[in-house]
C-alpha cells in the first residue's frame, strides 16, 4: 500500500528555515516522479516543486531561488528545504507522487502546516 | 502559464441533484486534465484523469468530458458524501489548478 507521511511543519518567523520531510512506504521514491504542493488556509492549491526519477528539478517561480527539494534513497525521504520564509509561505504542505503516464496526483500525504509568522 | 478558470465558485445543490462544473484553460491542454475532490483538513482526492478516465475506486457516479480548452465534471446524483470542493488540474504544461468549487448543502 502507498503511504506518504509529512512532517516538519511548525511555526518559523520570517526569514527563518524548515525542512519538511516525507517519508513514504509501499514504492520507492526514486523510481518516481515527486512533488509538493501547498495550501493557504480557505485558498486553492498550488504547485511548489517537482523532482523527476532523474534528479530534475522544477519550483514554481514563487519559490526559485528559496526552496530546495530533494530525497534520500536510503530512507526513502523526499525533503523540502525552505529558506528565507516569508508570510506568504503560511500554508499546509502536501507531499504528493506524479503519476508515471502524467503530472497528476493519485497519492498524497496528509499535509505538514508551515506558518510564517513573528 | 496556462490558467484554469472554474465556474461556478459555490454551488448549492440537494441530494439527489446532477451536478455539473466547468473549466477552462486559457490555452489548449488536449486532454490533459485532472480532477480531484477535497473535504476539509483532508488531502485531494484524485477522481478523474485525462479528461474522462475515472480513477480507481471512484464512484462511476461522476464523470468527466471534454478537451482542448473546455472540461466538465459532472456528479449523476449527489450524495452526501460528495459536498466538498472540486479542483481541475491541467498537466499538459508543467500542471496548474484551478481556482476551486465548492458544492454545498442547498
Amino acid at each position: 500500500e502507498v503511504q506518504l507521511v509529512e512532517s516538519g511543519g511548525g511555526l518559523i518567523q520570517p526569514g527563518g528555515s524548515l525542512r519538511l520531510s516525507c517519508a513514504a512506504s509501499g514504492f520507492t521514491v526514486s523510481s518516481n516522479y515527486m512533488s509538493w504542493v501547498r495550501q493557504a488556509s480557505g485558498k486553492g492549491l498550488e504547485w511548489v516543486s517537482v523532482i523527476y526519477s532523474g534528479g530534475n528539478t522544477y519550483y514554481a517561480d514563487s519559490v526559485k531561488g528559496r526552496f530546495t527539494i530533494s530525497r534520500d534513497n536510503s530512507k526513502n525521504t523526499l525533503y523540502l528545504q525552505m529558506n528565507s520564509l516569508r508570510a506568504g509561505d503560511t500554508a499546509v504542505y502536501y507531499c504528493a507522487r506524479i503519476d508515471s503516464s502524467g503530472w497528476f496526483l493519485p497519492y498524497w500525504g496528509q499535509g505538514t502546516l508551515v506558518t510564517v509568522s513573528s | 502559464d496556462i490558467q484554469m478558470t472554474q465556474s461556478p465558485s459555490t454551488l448549492s445543490a440537494s441530494v439527489g441533484d446532477r451536478v455539473t462544473i466547468t473549466c477552462r484553460a486559457s490555452q489548449s491542454i488536449g486532454s490533459w486534465l485532472a480532477w480531484y475532490q477535497q473535504k476539509v483538513g483532508k488531502a485531494p482526492k484524485l477522481l478523474i484523469y485525462k479528461a474522462s478516465s475515472l480513477e480507481s475506486g471512484v464512484p462511476s457516479r461522476f464523470s468527466g468530458s471534454g478537451s482542448g480548452t473546455e472540461f466538465t465534471l459532472t456528479i449523476s446524483s449527489l450524495q452526501p458524501d460528495d459536498f466538498a470542493t472540486y479542483y481541475c488540474q491541467q498537466y499538459n504544461s508543467y500542471s496548474t489548478f484551478g481556482q476551486g468549487t465548492k458544492v454545498e448543502i442547498k
